[in-house]
C-alpha cells in the first residue's frame, strides 16, 4: 500500500558535504525502487533506480542503498550543490504500481 | 528520453463545476497510466491506474464518479474532477510506463503536473 506522510522533515548541509537521505516502504513484495527529486510545482524527476536483487548503484555523484532485511532504503549525494535543494522521495514498484515514501526536503546551504 | 505532457499546468474553477486534465506520452505508446494528487508539503498519493481501453482502477478511498478518468488511446489518458470543490484542490499529476525494450531502462515517466484551485 502508499505511505503518506503529514509533515515533511527537512535534511540541511552544507555545500560540499555529502547528503543522506533515508526511505522506508512498505512492501516486501516490492521489486523495484526509483528515487525522485520535486522542485515546487514541477513533476518528479528521475535521479537513480535499484531492483530487488541489488543492495547499491552507483550513478553519478548519486548511490542508492537498499536494505531488503529492513525494508530500507538510501539516497546518498556526494558533494551536494545549491541545484540540489529540493524534495527528495523513493517510490516502491508493488506489481507494477508506483507508491511514494513520505519524502525528505533538502536544504542546501552556500 | 521518453516525454510525457500534461495540460493545463494550472487551472482556477468555481466550485460545482469539473475539469478536465489531460495526459500524453509524445514519444511512446503507454499501456498504462498513472494519476496521482499531491496536497502541499505531502507526498504523491496515487489515485488510479489507467489502462488503455479498460476501466480504470481505483485506490481505495478514491471515489471513482468524482475523479473520472479515460484512457482512449495509449497516448492518452484524462482525469475529470466532477462537481469541483474547495478540498479538491490539490495539484495533479499523471505518469505512464513505456513499453518493455523500448529503449529506456526508466519504468515510469511523468508529466510536469497541474494546479487546481477550486474556488
Amino acid at each position: 500500500g502508499e505511505s503518506v506522510g503529514l509533515h515533511l522533515p527537512t535534511l540541511s548541509v552544507q555545500e560540499g558535504d555529502n547528503s543522506i537521505i533515508n526511505c522506508a516502504y512498505s512492501n516486501s513484495a516490492s521489486d523495484y525502487f526509483i528515487w525522485y527529486k520535486q522542485e515546487s510545482g514541477k513533476g518528479p524527476q528521475f535521479i537513480i533506480d535499484i531492483r530487488s536483487n541489488m543492495d547499491k548503484r552507483q550513478g553519478q555523484r548519486v548511490t542508492v542503498l537498499l536494505n531488503k532485511t529492513v525494508k530500507h532504503l538510501s539516497l546518498q549525494i556526494a558533494a551536494t550543490q545549491p541545484g540540489d535543494s529540493a524534495v527528495y522521495f523513493c517510490a516502491e514498484d508493488n506489481f507494477n504500481k508506483f507508491y511514494f515514501g513520505s519524502g525528505t526536503k533538502l536544504n542546501v546551504k552556500p | 528520453g521518453a516525454v510525457v505532457s500534461q495540460h493545463p499546468s494550472w487551472v482556477i474553477c468555481k466550485s460545482g463545476t469539473s475539469v478536465k486534465i489531460e495526459c500524453r506520452s509524445l514519444d511512446f505508446q503507454a499501456t498504462t497510466m498513472f494519476w496521482y494528487r499531491q496536497f502541499p508539503k505531502q507526498s504523491l498519493m496515487l489515485m488510479a491506474t489507467s489502462n488503455e481501453g479498460s476501466k480504470a482502477t481505483y485506490e481505495q478511498g478514491v471515489e471513482k464518479d468524482k475523479f473520472l478518468i479515460n484512457h482512449a488511446s495509449l497516448t492518452l489518458s484524462t482525469l475529470t474532477v466532477t462537481s469541483a470543490h474547495p478540498e479538491d484542490s490539490s495539484f495533479y499529476i499523471c505518469s505512464a510506463t513505456p513499453p518493455v525494450g523500448g529503449g529506456t531502462n526508466e519504468k515510469l515517466f511523468f508529466g510536469s503536473g497541474t494546479q487546481l484551485s477550486v474556488l
